[in-house]
């Protein structure tokens, strides 16, 4: 079946340290997500990609990185300059960019993310 | 900017009982709404999505939402509650271009037996 992977489910992150979230996709799509989760605040999008080797920051991007080498990977690494990393840290896809919003975004089951 | 409401934040409503949840939206053009459930530590789950045509839009697990532009709504209903209805619900609007949604802070839905 195609669909989002996410892993790990749980991280746990010392300070000061980089962590890096995995998001695989075999659904064949152009366009991946990272959207960050806290209690009552909805989804904040962090960065996007609409296609290999691009990407944009989204609202909340300070203090997160991505790279987009693959089609089917979109990894995230939290950086110490992320001061409040603590969160529920969800990737999305959809088909492509553009004016494609008919195709809606389909989302993995998520990295919770702690600090020790 | 673009921006969505749910105004509340969490409902208790009987099983069997009906359901209303509700959505206000922001946006200058013509909106990309989008209704998604979400299980306690899961991901999001489509519900069903409006772009155009008929305003009443008809989505899995009985699902219903009706857009009505002069109010700026998205409202998401359903006749009868399951118990495992129980979940949080957004409702979300996509931007013309770039796929961008903007989500609403959710609406956390409780079923009482």
């Amino acid at each position: 079946d195609g669909g989002i992977t996410q892993s790990p489910k749980y991280l746990f992150r010392k300070e000061g340290q980089n962590v890096t979230l995995s998001c695989e996709q075999n659904l064949n799509h152009d366009a991946m997500y990272w959207y960050r989760q806290d209690p009552g605040q909805g989804l904040r999008l962090i960065y996007y990609s609409q296609i290999v080797n691009d990407f944009q920051k989204g609202d909340i991007a300070e203090g997160y990185s991505v790279s987009r080498e693959k089609k089917e990977s979109f990894p995230l690494t939290v950086t110490s300059a992320q001061k409040n990393p603590t969160a529920f840290y969800l990737c999305a896809s959809s088909i492509g960019p553009g004016p494609l919003l008919d195709q809606p975004q389909h989302f993995g089951d998520g990295t919770r993310l702690s600090i020790l | 900017a673009q921006s969505v409401t749910q105004p509340d934040i969490h409902i208790t409503v009987s099983e069997g009982a009906s359901l209303e949840l509700r959505c206000n939206y922001s946006y200058g053009a013509t909106p990309y709404l989008f209704w998604y459930v979400q299980s306690p530590g899961q991901g999001l789950q489509l519900l069903l999505k409006y772009f155009s045509g008929d305003t009443l839009v008809q989505g899995i697990k009985g699902f219903e939402a009706e857009f009505k532009r002069s109010q700026s709504s998205f409202n998401l209903r359903k006749p009868s509650v399951h118990w495992s209805d129980a979940a949080e619900y957004f409702c979300a609007v996509g931007m013309e271009y770039g796929n961008k949604l903007v989500f609403g802070a959710g609406t956390i839905l409780r079923v009482k037996s």
